[in-house]
Parts: C-alpha cells; sequence; structure tokens
C-alpha cells in the first residue's frame, strides 16, 4: 500500500499563474517532508521541506503547507515560470523514530507551465 | 566541485550475469542511499547506508546488495539481475546533520536486462 500518494500525474498551469501540487499520506509517524524536482536526464533537485512541527515553510516563490490532521500537503508555486516545468516528487519520512534514512517517494506530478 | 558520480551512466546486460554500479560522493557525505525509478512508480528506496559499515535495507531491497566500507564510495551489487531489475537507477548523499535538506543525487544509471 502506498504510504506517500500524489494522485495528480500531471498539471497544466499558465505562466504567471499559482501551481498547487498535492500530496496525501497515510503513515502519522511521518514526521518530516520534502519536495524534489526533477528535469529529464537529470537526477532530482531538493527544493523545500517541511517538519510536522510546523504548518508552512516558505523560500521564494515556493511554499509548502502541512495538514496533519487530513495528513496533507501541498506546494505552492507562485507566479509559475515556464523553467519550473519538470516532475515533482513529494516524500516523507520518521525523523523521530530511528527510521531517518528511510525515505519514501510519491510517484511524482508532471507540471506543465505555459508561456 | 561538489557531487555525486555514478558509472555506467548506461548498461545493457543479461540476465545471471553479476554487475555493480558504483556511486562516488566527494563532500564527506555521512548519509547515501540507492533508488530505483519506474514508470508510474515514481522513486523507491533500494539501501541505504547512515555510515560507513552501517546499511539498511529500503522498500525494495530484494536482488540488490551494498556495502560501505569507505565514506565516499557506496557501490550497488546485482548478484543476478534479471529483467525486473530494469530501470533508473540513482544515487543520493547528504550530510546527516541536514536532514536530506541537501540531498545530492547522482545523473542516474539506466540498467537494462535482457
Amino acid at each position: 500500500d502506498q504510504q506517500v500518494k500524489q494522485n495528480s500525474p500531471s498539471l497544466s498551469v499558465q505562466e504567471g499563474r499559482i501551481s498547487i501540487l498535492n500530496c496525501d499520506y497515510t503513515n502519522s509517524m511521518f514526521d518530516y517532508f520534502l519536495w524534489y524536482k526533477k528535469y529529464p536526464a537529470e537526477g532530482p533537485t531538493f527544493l523545500i521541506s517541511i517538519s510536522s512541527i510546523k504548518d508552512k515553510n516558505e523560500d521564494g516563490r515556493f511554499t509548502v503547507f502541512l495538514n496533519k490532521s487530513a495528513k496533507h500537503l501541498s506546494l505552492h508555486i507562485v507566479p509559475s515560470q515556464p523553467g519550473d516545468s519538470a516532475v515533482y516528487f513529494c516524500a516523507a519520512s520518521q525523523q523521530l523514530s530511528g527510521s531517518q534514512g528511510n525515505l519514501i517517494f510519491g510517484k511524482g506530478t508532471k507540471l506543465s507551465v505555459k508561456p | 566541485e561538489a557531487q555525486v558520480t555514478q558509472n555506467p551512466r548506461y548498461l545493457i546486460t543479461v540476465t545471471g550475469k553479476k554487475l555493480t554500479v558504483t556511486c562516488s560522493q566527494n563532500m564527506n557525505h555521512e548519509y547515501m542511499s540507492w533508488y530505483r525509478q519506474d514508470p508510474g512508480l515514481g522513486l523507491r528506496q533500494i539501501y541505504y547506508s547512515m555510515n560507513v559499515e552501517v546499511t539498511d535495507k529500503g522498500d525494495v531491497p530484494e536482488g540488490y546488495k551494498v556495502s560501505r566500507k569507505e565514506k565516499r564510495n557506496f557501490p550497488l551489487i546485482l548478484e543476478s539481475p534479471s529483467p525486473n531489475q530494469t530501470s533508473l537507477y540513482f544515487c543520493a548523499s547528504s550530510s546527516a546533520g541536514l536532514l536530506y535538506n541537501e540531498q545530492f543525487f547522482g545523473p542516474g544509471t539506466r540498467l537494462t536486462v535482457l
């Protein structure tokens, strides 16, 4: 059973508008969440993270929101740019339970930002 | 230049022929990990290592082995490859203290097992 779910395989957004990528998780022991971005033919690159003690973390155009009660997180990109077109992976881990090394990824959402 | 290198980048092999994919990092990172990426399945962790001589299974360890004899190297070994191990493999590393914030990924190794 998937512990981290990204239910939208793809998302298309107009340049300048907001992109919202969603992620759900089932394991209530997850306490640290990350977003990675991946271009074709390259390895993933870290984008932004959030600890379960927070509900929001912001870095420039990127904001991650965490709703623990709903076991849901989202990545907002504002404004979206064509260079943001990539596959975005949500990931989760259990930092406090001794399983820090085990990182669980979602299947990814392919974002296309149209000029 | 800080980087994670993987070799080979592309490999076509046959069922049962042992192979090793090397991974090396020059950032003195404690943590290293192997992932495979498959269409429709995203990234799945195979093995990880928190430090030298410390390795643990990820989500899909069957059919793989790893070793961590030195801090900079974390080879992935397929003793008897099978076609279902055809995939795109990524190695990654990070400083354990940064909790993956700066997890650097290698460029990937595309493996085909016939």
